[in-house]
């Protein structure tokens, strides 16, 4: 069975912080990982991964995909309240051509 | 636990033809978002919905249309369609405003994957 799984299911820091947030997958056959940030409205998307070891990075935050290990991390320096949300992760299965999603991490960035 | 159910799974169509997904959300959502993700393409938000009404409306195409019904299903309804379409359509479905409370878990479907041939 194809599973994504995220961790922590929460963080709560103090602006300024550093924050890292873990998904590893175990699916039957990748094609890429997705990290989607959901506030208030629908989620936006962040980033698309799929190759190993390339850092994708946009103005604070950044991600990285291990192909070997499984794994795929999101970093964010220097929170600000305003990144207080549920970071989703999400695995592409090719061939299935559908998404299998992480339970999210709800993020609470404190003043 | 119920999730949320998209139909069909796969679907084939020729140009110009016309195209419905369905989503049927986690019982007791209300409220249901649509994305499309073409081939190699970053996911776009399309729309989303909350209590049968139109809550935030991103890249949809005019030749889109959509609407949610009084049993919180949602239908994505694609006219005249282009091979550009062909992309895997999810939605999501959440409880509660999502203009009211930050960061409500969101549930998303597997996909309809649209091929336009």
């Amino acid at each position: 069975e194809d599973k994504v799984v995220q961790s922590p299911l929460s963080l709560v820091v103090h602006e300024g912080d550093t924050v890292t947030l873990n998904c590893s997958y175990e699916v039957t056959n990748f094609r890429s990982l997705l990290w989607y940030k959901q506030e208030k409205k629908a989620p936006t998307f962040l980033f698309m991964l799929t190759s190993s070891g390339i850092e994708k990075k946009s103005g604070r935050l950044s991600s990285i995909l291990d192909k070997k290990e499984l794994f795929s991390i999101l970093n964010i320096t220097a929170t600000q309240t305003g990144d207080s949300a549920v970071y989703l992760c999400a695995v592409e299965i090719q061939g299935a051509q559908k998404l299998v999603f992480g339970q999210g991490t709800r993020l609470t960035i404190n003043p | 636990a119920a999730g949320v159910i998209q139909s069909p799974r796969h679907l084939i169509k020729e140009k110009r033809e016309t195209a419905t997904l369905k989503c049927y959300p986690i019982p007791r959502h209300d409220t249901v978002y649509w994305y499309q993700q073409g081939p190699g393409q970053d996911p776009q938000f399309l729309i989303s919905f909350y209590e049968k009404m139109q809550s935030d409306k991103g890249s949809i195409p005019d030749r889109f249309s959509a609407q949610q019904f009084s049993d919180y299903h949602s239908e994505l309804n694609m006219s005249s369609l282009e091979l550009g379409d062909s992309a895997l359509y999810f939605c999501a479905s959440s409880s509660g405003s999502s203009t009211r409370t930050s960061g409500n878990t969101i549930y998303f479907g597997e996909g309809s994957w649209l091929t336009v041939v």
